[in-house]
C-alpha cells in the first residue's frame, strides 16, 4: 500500500509555456503533500508543503507565482510551472503523508522537466 | 534550523564486502525520525531503513543496519554483503515530530559504487 503516482514522468516544453505535474495518492488519503526539486547529482530541495484545502507553504527563495501548487482533494496535488524558462529544467518529485505524524513519507517516481 | 550532513560524497566497496555511510545531524528537538533513502539511476526514492529517536535499539533491515548515537547526533548506515544492486545515491534524512515543522531535511547524499 501507500502508492504515490506522479505524472508525467518526463515532459519537454517550450520557453514561455506552462506545464502541470500531477501527484496522486492511489490507495490512501494524503492530507499533506510535499514538492521537491532535484538538480543533477544534488540532494532534494523542498519547494513547498501543501495541505488539502489550504494554500501551500513555500520555502524561502521559491517563487510562488512561478510554481503554483494546488491541493484540491485528499488524493491529488498539482504543481504548475508557469512561463517556464530553461533554468526551470530539473527533476521534480512529490511525496505524501496521510496525517501529522505519519511516517515515512511516500514518494512519487518524479518528473523530468526540460524547457527548450 | 535542522541540518543533515553527509561528509562522504562518494564511497566504493567490493561486492560482498561491508560498507558504512556516515551521517550527522543537528537539532534541538528530542523526538524525531531518521531515515536512509536509496535513489538508484531510476531516481525513485526508496526507503531503506527508519529509526525513531526514542528507541535505543538500532534498526535493522536484512543486510542494512544503523548505528544511532543520539547524544552524538550520528546516524550511520552499514550495508553488509554488498550487492551490485546496492549501487545508488544514499540520502540521510531527518524528520521532526514537531507539528508545523514536519518536513524531511535531506543530507547532500553519498554515491555508492559496488565493484564486482
Amino acid at each position: 500500500g501507500a502508492v504515490v503516482s506522479q505524472h508525467p514522468s518526463w515532459v519537454i516544453c517550450k520557453s514561455g509555456t506552462s506545464v502541470k505535474i500531477e501527484c496522486r495518492s492511489l490507495d490512501f488519503q494524503a492530507t499533506t503533500m510535499f514538492w521537491y526539486r532535484q538538480f543533477p547529482k544534488q540532494s532534494l530541495m523542498l519547494m513547498a508543503t501543501s495541505n488539502e484545502g489550504s494554500k501551500a507553504t513555500y520555502e524561502q527563495g521559491v517563487e510562488k507565482d512561478k510554481f503554483l501548487i494546488n491541493h484540491a482533494s485528499l488524493t491529488l496535488s498539482t504543481l504548475t510551472v508557469t512561463s517556464a524558462h530553461p533554468e526551470d529544467s530539473s527533476f521534480y518529485i512529490c511525496s505524501a503523508r496521510r496525517s501529522f505524524g505519519d511516517s515515512p513519507l511516500h514518494f512519487g517516481n518524479g518528473t523530468r522537466l526540460t524547457v527548450t | 534550523a535542522q541540518t543533515v550532513t553527509q561528509s562522504q560524497p562518494e564511497m566504493s566497496v567490493q561486492e560482498a564486502e561491508t560498507v558504512t555511510l556516515s551521517c550527522t545531524y543537528d537539532t534541538s528537538e528530542s523526538d524525531y525520525y531518521l531515515f536512509w533513502y536509496k535513489q538508484p539511476p531510476s531516481r525513485q526514492m526508496i526507503l531503506v531503513i527508519r529509526q525513531e529517536a526514542y528507541k535505543q535499539q538500532n534498526a535493522t533491515e536484512n543486510r542494512f543496519s544503523v548505528n544511532f548515537q543520539k547524544a552524538a547526533k550520528s546516524f550511520s548506515l552499514k550495508i553488509s554483503d554488498s550487492q551490485l544492486g546496492d549501487a545508488a545515491m544514499y540520502f540521510c534524512a531527518y524528520y521532526p515530530f514537531l507539528q508545523g515543522a514536519q518536513k524531511l531535511v535531506f543530507g547532500q547524499g553519498t554515491r555508492l559504487t559496488i565493484n564486482p
